[in-house]
């Protein structure tokens, strides 16, 4: 959904490096997901934020990984030292308080070499 | 056991077919959602229920709460629905959503 931006579409890191994807939830929408999905697997929630507050990170490896959600700018997943476990498409999405429906941008493939 | 198992994991079909995908939950759930996911990856939800029964053009979802199921009908099949059809149910009693694997429908021609 064009309304829920995910940046960058591709990433590619070597095993050690950090990889920093960043979502942008719609307009009016204060609060993202991010999930994970591994090939051949569904999709697993990783973590559910508002605006500068982690709401429930139940999804999240204890070590590596890392999500903020500032005041200004878009929410940003962090893994540090990554591993070629890490690679994946991790997608980000917001639910409407309105109409419960669920949004999702478009993803980023991560690939670790 | 997973909380979402959907069925089947890959079906193919000839144009004009009427397809049904089929989603079991075991959590309690505040609504169940499906979702389409084309090659490419785009994710983008198709219906939203907690009750009873939805339609959108050739799409028909229907969900029963007791026995904890719904499915996904598709009539007329044609080849560009041919996608990755994924049930998603939002828990109840907290804030995360639990996937399916998802429906691999592919409609020749």
């Amino acid at each position: 959904n064009a309304g829920v931006m995910q940046n960058p579409r591709h990433l590619v890191r070597r095993r050690g490096q950090e990889a920093r994807l960043r979502c942008s939830p719609m307009k009016g929408h204060s609060h993202v997901y991010w999930y994970r999905q591994l090939p051949e697997e569904g999709l697993k929630f990783m973590v559910y934020l508002q605006k500068e507050n982690i709401i429930d990170e139940s999804g999240m490896p204890k070590e590596r990984f890392s999500a903020e959600f500032p005041k200004e700018g878009p929410s940003i997943l962090r893994i540090q030292q990554v591993v070629r476990g890490d690679s994946a498409a991790y997608f980000c999405a917001t639910q409407s308080q309105r109409s419960e429906k669920l949004f999702f941008g478009s993803g980023t493939q991560l690939s670790v070499l | 056991k997973n909380e979402v198992e959907q069925s089947p994991q890959n079906l193919t079909a000839q144009e004009g077919e009427f397809i049904t995908i089929n989603c079991s939950y075991s959590v309690g759930i505040s609504a169940l959602h499906w979702l389409q996911q084309h090659p490419g990856g785009g994710i983008v939800s198709l219906f939203m229920l907690s009750s009873g029964k939805k339609k959108h053009g050739r799409l028909i979802a229907t969900i029963n709460i007791q026995e904890k199921h719904s499915s996904l009908h598709i009539t007329a099949s044609h080849p560009r629905d041919s996608a990755v059809y994924i049930c998603a149910v939002g828990e109840s009693t907290g804030n995360q959503f639990y996937f399916g694997t998802g429906t691999s429908l592919t409609v020749i021609p």
